[in-house]
């Protein structure tokens, strides 16, 4: 059975704080992403990444990093947390393709106070 | 710019069929794909369309037309539990491309 998981399902942080929000996927996939989801705004893509050690900017990238020192696992960092970070961040994994199915785990949903 | 147009809502009733449409302007595309997602929930894959035409799996269907760049999602003998997001994304060949969802809403 295919498995995205996140690290957090809920998490409060303050403003200034380095985040780290993880992703781990048990399907041997080559394409992991991170998105943002908020109301009314769909999904947004921050990152993403091909392959082990590569990454990829999306369209909202300002205010986070990532991190792919293993293929399974696919990090997003805050590098300091301001209040509109507060969102839910949803992670997602795929097989090499051309964006037929994307995998999401439950997604992780944060405040910054 | 890139995007994609969905309605914000639909409502129906229980039994009932409902056609959720999504168009696109997009710079690359391959395919159209599906997600439903419930509230507090994970979105999950409900189908793909690359190529014309209408694809159909039980309840639901996806409808491409690539000349049109439109496509639809047609969902037939409505249940409550159907009742909850549902986004149509674009693989433009480097990442999905999601539209902003159209919150579903069945009753009884």
């Amino acid at each position: 059975d295919v498995k995205v998981t996140q690290s957090s399902r809920y998490l409060v942080k303050r403003t200034g704080e380095k985040v780290f929000l993880e992703c781990v996927q048990d399907m041997d996939h080559e394409n992991m992403f991170w998105y943002r989801q908020d109301p009314g705004l769909g999904l947004r893509l921050i990152y993403f990444s091909y392959d082990v050690k590569m990454k990829e900017k999306g369209d909202i990238p300002e205010g986070y990093s990532v991190s792919r020192e293993k293929k399974e696992r696919f990090s997003l960092i805050l590098e300091s947390a301001s209040t509109n970070q507060t969102s839910m961040y949803l992670c997602a994994s795929e097989s090499r393709g051309l964006g037929e199915t994307q995998y999401f785990g439950p997604g992780t949903r944060l405040l910054v106070l | 710019g890139q995007s994609l147009e969905q309605p914000s809502e639909v409502t129906a009733v229980e039994g009932a069929i409902v056609q959720i449409n999504c168009t696109y302007q997009t710079s690359g595309f391959y395919g159209l794909s599906w997600y439903q997602q419930h509230d507090g929930g994970a979105p999950t894959f409900l189908s793909y369309n690359a190529l014309d035409g209408l694809e159909e799996t039980g309840r639901f269907s996806s409808f491409l037309s690539r000349s049109d760049s439109y496509g639809y999602l047609l969902l037939q003998e409505l249940q409550m539990k159907d009742s909850a997001s549902y986004f149509c994304a674009v693989a433009s060949g480097t990442a999905l491309i999601f539209g902003k969802g159209t919150t579903l809403s069945v009753s009884s």
